[in-house]
């Protein structure tokens, strides 16, 4: 099993629609999780940092389920330049170090 | 302020030769990482530094591939003898910190990536 695992999509939404994805991660040892987006062609921006149970920033919501170790990220009322790819990221202790691992991306597009 | 930086952003290189990146981090940043990225592909870890230790080489994906870093600051990456396989986006970033042990509450892993190196093998 990957140690953090993502859909691929596509998502195909329209415009104004509430989507949500998830991310799970395999190791208990997960510390914190990020969330970043990536246009196309372009370097992956932060997006939201979870460190608690959830975060939350304007049409955004990252929410974090220990019990069953999954994090996900809802936006609302989507718009045409939420298309991207969005990465989950996870924090894992190794030995007396952190790794940070990174999922593979869920591809969002919203239509018009 | 300044974010962070990497030159050159294009590199075209005959296969054998060899290539150095660079990655300007922000300024205080005591992490740095070295990723690629294939066309279409997820983001490969490489390297990261914590000051100028590379704690975890362990994504570098041949002897070819080395990278240093000095002041705490500047990285170069150095490809020897490309392949054609090396073609790929270089990816730098940098945080505050990657801290050790336990008690990692309040320190920031949120990485801030460069605009990237495109590298084509020909």
């Amino acid at each position: 099993r990957k140690e953090v695992e993502q859909d691929p999509g596509p998502f195909n939404v329209p415009e104004g629609a509430t989507v949500a994805f998830n991310c799970t991660y395999s190791n208990s040892a997960s510390q914190s999780f990020f969330w970043y987006r990536q246009d196309c062609r372009k370097e992956p921006k932060l997006l939201m940092s979870v460190y608690s149970s959830g975060n939350e920033d304007g049409r955004f919501t990252a929410q974090l389920n220990r019990a069953s170790q999954y994090i996900s990220l809802l936006i609302r009322d989507s718009k045409l330049s939420d298309s991207a790819t969005y990465l989950c990221v996870v924090n894992i202790r190794a030995g007396n170090n952190r790794k940070l691992i990174w999922g593979l991306g869920t591809s969002l597009a919203v239509n018009p | 302020g300044a974010g962070v930086s990497q030159s050159p952003s294009n590199k075209v290189t005959e296969k054998g030769k060899d290539v150095e990146l660079r990655c300007d981090p922000i300024s205080g940043h005591t992490a740095l990482y070295w990723y690629r990225q294939s066309l279409g592909q997820g983001l490969e870890f490489l390297i990261y530094f914590q000051g100028n230790s590379a704690p975890d080489k362990s994504g570098l994906p041949s002897d070819r591939f080395s990278a240093e870093r000095t002041g705490g600051s500047v990285s170069t990456l150095t490809i020897q003898r490309t392949q054609q396989e090396d073609s790929a986006v270089y990816l730098c970033a940098s945080s505050l910190a990657l801290g050790g042990g336990g008690g990692w509450a309040g320190v920031s892993y949120e990485q801030y990536f460069g605009p990237g190196t495109r590298l084509t093998v020909t």
